[in-house]
């Protein structure tokens, strides 16, 4: 079964902190993709990345950074230097090969960085 | 570009009434979905459209829930009768399709429905 657990329900830090947002998934499918959305209070669900289960490589975007451990089954995610603008709820998702259009999510972590 | 919108944001309403929520995707965007999220909980799909057909509506709870995409365009979800345990936030996304490549879905703010 398909499954995407975020363990940390909420985390708070104060500013310049670094942060990271676990992410645990579960599959069977050898080919998949994992994501990170951000929900800021505005609602919308703002795509943040996207990774193949082919592609171990670590990516870095400014203070953001994901950590692909296919061992672990994790897809844990960094914001360095955190920033009051960064709080928000973050969800981490799968999909598998065969049904790419499916997420599936986790219940999210809710940022919260203090001034 | 205007992103993926929905109607209206908040929906309060008594358990038996009929509540639509309406989701206009992004324009040229072929694919739209439909995730609930409850209070707490993952954001679960619902169901997903290519243009005016139903590709997959397994997530879908029952059959109060009825969901339409008139030409292909915008699409609305109907709950009759609405209980309880519909309150949520509907989200709706949108994608395109070009056979090969992958496209990211795209959510709107969504729909906090509160059935008392």
């Amino acid at each position: 079964a398909q499954k995407v657990t975020q363990a940390q329900t909420e985390i708070s830090v104060v500013e310049k902190e670094d942060v990271t947002l676990d992410c645990v998934y579960e599959t069977r499918d050898t080919t998949y993709y994992l994501f990170w959305y951000k929900q800021p209070p505005s609602g919308e669900l703002v795509f943040l990345i996207r990774r193949n289960s082919f592609d171990e490589q670590n990516e870095i975007s400014g203070r953001y950074s994901w950590n692909f451990q296919k061992s672990t089954s994790s897809f844990n995610f960094t914001i360095t230097a955190s920033q009051v603008v960064d709080s928000a709820v973050y969800f981490c998702a799968l999909s598998e090969a065969w049904n790419t259009d499916k997420l599936i999510f986790g219940t999210g972590t809710r940022l919260q960085v203090f001034p | 570009e205007a992103g993926v919108t929905q109607f209206p944001s908040h929906s309060v309403i008594e358990k038996g009434q009929t509540v639509t929520l309406r989701c206009d995707p992004i324009s040229g965007h072929d694919n739209l979905y439909w995730y609930r999220r409850v209070m707490g909980k993952e954001i679960k799909f619902l169901l997903h459209f290519v243009k005016e057909s139903k590709q997959d509506e397994s997530g879908m709870p029952n059959n109060r829930f009825l969901a339409e995409r008139t030409g292909g365009t915008y699409s609305t979800l109907k709950v009759q009768p609405a209980e309880l345990e519909d309150s949520g936030v509907y989200f709706c996304a949108s994608s395109q399709t070009i056979p090969g490549l992958f496209y990211e879905q795209y959510f709107g703010p969504g729909t906090r429905l509160t059935v008392t």
